[in-house]
């Protein structure tokens, strides 16, 4: 079964620092969101992206996020210079065009330091 | 703006036992969906249950169903026969038909079954 995967599973990082956080989304899924849940909280919606720009994002999501579609199939999220409250675990999510259900990546834990 | 509350941060259960988990959700909207998701400590998040709106019939997933009041606006999940490895954090959440399709969380009810 397709799935959606994301990489590293763990990063760690001081602060100030750039970050990359990568997902691959199932291949026929056409849009994309990131989420990010701190530890010990709910799930936050960060921002969803389809035909290669970005339709809503959160407030959370200011100018030290980004998000790119680099190559057709990786989707990237980046953190231009990482803060200790950026830590969370931030995960990935695609759905198809035809279907409102979101697929999950497993996530990946950023530690900020 | 839709908002998801889960009142109870913390249950447990025996098991083999019942227990329902609780979330109401406020939205203006008629037509949207519903999902309980589960995560372990793993952190994945593993979709449990979903339920559109417009459809009158609760949904049932082998040992677990919900119980879907649209007038009241509330959404609670029954687990029949628990079992160790439903210990986990679950979470409702909310999706809107309008808009992007975000997921709309609560902030969760961390459930142990005990031995």
């Amino acid at each position: 079964e397709p799935e959606v995967t994301q990489t590293p599973s763990h990063q760690v990082t001081q602060m100030g620092q750039e970050v990359i956080l990568r997902c691959v989304p199932i291949s026929n899924h056409l849009y994309f969101y990131w989420y990010r849940q701190i530890l010990g909280q709910k799930v936050e919606f960060l921002v969803s992206f389809y035909n290669n720009e970005i339709s809503e994002k959160s407030e959370i999501f200011d100018d030290q996020f980004s998000v790119e579609r680099p190559d057709g199939s990786n989707f990237t999220l980046k953190i231009r210079s990482t803060k200790l409250e950026d830590s969370a675990m931030y995960f990935c999510a695609s759905r198809p065009q035809a279907n409102y259900e979101q697929y999950f990546g497993p996530g990946t834990r950023l530690t900020v330091t | 703006a839709q908002t998801v509350t889960q009142s109870q941060p913390e249950m447990s259960v025996q098991e083999a036992e019942t227990v329902t988990l609780s979330c109401t959700y406020d939205t203006s909207e008629s037509n949207y969906y519903l999902f309980w998701y589960k995560q372990p400590p793993s952190r994945q998040m593993i979709l449990v249950i979903r339920q559109e709106a417009y459809k009158q019939q609760n949904a049932t997933e082998n040992r677990f169903s919900v119980n879907f009041q649209k007038a009241a606006k509330s959404f609670s999940l029954k687990i029949s026969d628990s079992q160790l490895g439903d210990t986990a954090m679950y979470f409702c959440a909310f999706l809107s038909t309008s808009g992007t399709y975000k997921y709309i969380f609560g902030t969760g009810t961390r459930l142990k079954v005990l031995a």
